[in-house]
């Protein structure tokens, strides 16, 4: 099985800091990563697919990269509304998908 | 607009059974991967279920199988999870989402284990 080991656990950060959530695979996913953001008491939004991916409509402060077994979620200056939840997640496999712990961004 | 709903969340007690239901509307359903992923209180995300656009393929988290299954039926553009045996630690908001990048997702529907 691939495991995600996402870091860090929780972050405080204040308004306008660049922050970077990494994320390491077990075992090379090639670039079949993608992150979510959740609020609380929401579902997951999917920001980034295939490692860098910016999906539509999210904004341009946010950008992924790695590939293999290194990933990176950054924000590269941080809004109000970014204090959320992050995770990664493997897809390479369909055989098994995996999230890592999670990320919890709160205001320092 | 595209959208994913969920039901058939609830109460049951322990060695129970329940059947999730997840509703896709204003997309074409049959050329997704489907998945059910969960989030117990307090939790972080669990993927538990995975089926291909024709059905014939489905994969589970070590945890449930035997005891869950996965199913579709394209033309009603709906997802199902039927669930027995269950258990406390099934306790979750359960969802459902599209494609391997899971770029769409439902509301949730919360399930309840207990007695």
């Amino acid at each position: 099985d691939i495991q995600m080991t996402q870091s860090p656990s929780s972050l405080s950060a204040s308004v306008g800091d660049r922050v970077t959530i990494t994320c390491r695979a077990s075992q090379s996913i090639n670039k079949y990563l993608n992150w979510y953001q959740q609020k609380p008491g929401k579902a997951p939004n999917l920001l980034i697919s295939g490692a860098s991916n910016l999906q539509s409509g999210v904004p341009s402060r946010f950008s992924g990269s790695g590939s293999g077994t290194d990933f990176s979620l950054t924000i590269s200056s941080l809004q109000p509304e970014d204090f959320a939840t992050y995770y990664c997640q493997q897809t390479y496999s369909v055989r098994m998908y995996t999230f890592g712990q999670g990320t919890k961004l709160e205001i320092k | 607009e595209e959208q994913l709903v969920e039901s058939g969340g609830g109460l049951v007690q322990p060695g129970g059974s329940l059947r999730l239901s997840c509703a896709a509307s204003e997309f074409t359903f049959n050329i997704y991967w489907l998945t059910w992923v969960r989030q117990a209180p307090g939790k972080g995300l669990e993927w538990v279920a995975n089926i291909i656009q024709d059905g014939s393929e489905k994969y589970y988290v070590d945890s449930v199988k035997g005891r869950f299954t996965i199913s579709r039926d394209n033309a009603k553009k709906s997802l199902y999870l039927q669930m027995n045996s269950l258990r406390v630690e099934d306790t979750a908001v359960y969802y459902c989402a599209r494609n391997r990048t899971l770029d769409l997702w439902g509301q949730g529907t919360l399930v309840t284990v207990s007695s």
